[in-house]
């Protein structure tokens, strides 16, 4: 079973669309969770980390669910500038990352 | 956020040569680099874990005579492929972190795209 879990979609929506991502992790143990942000042929990077009492930032909230070992990200208004992969990246272990193969997301004008 | 460089950004290369990636983390002290590498639609795939003075550690499955990884400061990290081979062919991306004892952000390089002809 991988360790990171996510729909790869894609995804295309409307421009000011609400979007959700959901991500399901195995180890029980993995302390840390994150979403990052890939561009084509880019490296990820940092959107936010994600809390289990929740966190948002602008127009992204991200949630954490430890009981069901869920992540999730939800995008408000959607910017074409929002078009990206989404990657969903759990932390167990000192500095051991675990990527998601990522969510595509296009916004559509 | 710190900035972490890679060299080259993109190299071609004849089956059996050897190619050598450099990761340089400019504006911090890196004590742990990682070596990540992407196949088209997939995930990173962590590869090893260097450290600053120290023999990196590989991730099983990853053969460590053909990639090898030298740390010799705390701002350069190398990973050189080996006689590669055309699967060898992919999207290399190093990051850096500060400190060492808990989860610090790693701070990506902008990648390596090689290709083995």
């Amino acid at each position: 079973r991988k360790e990171v879990e996510q729909d790869p979609g894609p995804f295309n929506v409307p421009e000011g669309a609400t979007v959700a991502f959901n991500c399901t992790y195995s180890n029980s143990a993995s302390q840390s969770f994150f979403w990052y942000r890939q561009d084509c042929r880019k490296e990820p990077k940092l959107l936010m980390s994600v809390y289990s009492s929740g966190n948002e930032d602008g127009r992204f909230t991200a949630q954490l669910n430890r009981a069901s070992q869920y992540i999730s990200l939800l995008i408000r208004d959607s910017k074409l500038s929002d078009s990206a992969t989404y990657l969903c990246v759990v932390q167990t272990g000192a500095n051991n990352l675990f990527f998601g193969t990522g969510t595509r997301l296009t916004v559509i004008p | 956020g710190a900035v972490v460089s890679q060299h080259p950004s993109r190299v071609i290369c004849k089956s059996g040569t050897s190619v050598k990636i450099e990761c340089r983390s400019l504006d911090f002290q890196a004590t742990t680099m990682f070596w990540y590498r992407q196949f088209p639609k997939q995930s990173l795939m962590l590869m090893a874990t260097s450290n600053e003075g120290s023999k990196a550690t590989y991730e099983q499955g990853v053969e460590k005579d053909k990639f090898l990884i030298n740390h010799a400061s705390l701002t350069l990290s190398t990973l050189t492929v080996t006689s590669a081979h055309p699967e060898d062919s992919s999207f290399y991306i190093c990051s850096g972190v500060a400190g060492g004892v808990s989860y610090n952000e790693q701070f990506f390089g902008p990648g390596t795209r090689l290709t083995v002809l």
